[in-house]
């Protein structure tokens, strides 16, 4: 399986643009790349996913690079709702083996300041 | 139902016993995933359920760890002679197919003592 790697933390200011960035370098070409976040005692939110285009939605926008090795979730306008542990997840698709097994990364513990 | 339902979301069991968490996905959804999310940590994959097939087992911890998912539909984790080591809160998620957005449930948080 692919690994994840996330910073542990990163601050943002109300208002201003969060970028979160997380490191999938051994993604193989069956594999998606995800984006939850977990708000304090709540079970993980879905947010955004992609394979390789660069997706948006109402949440968020998600820029995967060329080779696929790296990937950034981007809150346009981040509010102090949105200060949570986000995690980049890779997921195997298809009906193999590994269909729908995921590796998570640590999480990336985003707070958003006043 | 509205959202995938876990129950209980409570469970406190004495170091042995023998407890079962169970998982109501979303009506439809033909995958199904469980985690485990011990204090402070991230999630860890356990097992994975696509519609009737025989699930990946190899992300369980211990042969102690069993599930099972009946008419594609509910699922159970079950986990055996309980150490303090499985205290941790269960994740139940679903999704329509393998590649679509899964959503989870709050939880099952289980301590044992």
């Amino acid at each position: 399986d692919a690994k994840t790697t996330q910073p542990p933390s990163m601050d943002c200011a109300e208002g201003r643009a969060a970028n979160l960035p997380c490191n999938h370098s051994t993604i193989s070409g069956n594999e998606y790349v995800y984006w939850y976040r977990q708000i304090h005692s709540q079970g993980p939110q879905y947010i955004i996913h992609g394979l390789k285009n660069n997706e948006t939605n109402e949440m968020a926008s998600l820029i995967i690079t060329e080779d696929r090795k790296s990937s950034t979730l981007i809150l346009p306008h981040a509010t102090l709702r949105d200060t949570a542990v986000y995690y980049c997840i890779v997921r195997v698709i298809g009906s193999g083996t590994n269909a729908g097994k995921s590796t998570f990364g640590d999480g990336t513990t985003l707070t958003v300041k006043p | 139902g509205a959202g995938v339902s876990q129950s209980p979301s409570n469970k406190v069991t004495e170091k042995g016993k023998d407890v079962e968490l169970r998982c109501d996905p979303i009506s439809g959804h033909t995958a199904l995933y469980w985690y485990r999310q011990s204090l402070g940590q991230g999630l860890e994959f356990l097992i994975y359920f696509q519609g009737n097939s025989a699930p990946d087992k190899s992300g369980l911890p211990s042969d102690r760890f069993s599930a099972e998912r009946t008419g594609g539909s509910v699922s159970t984790l079950t986990i055996q002679r309980t150490q303090q080591e499985d205290s941790a809160v269960y994740l139940c998620a679903s999704s329509e197919m393998v590649n679509t957005e899964a959503f989870f449930g709050q939880g099952t948080r289980l301590t044992v003592v």
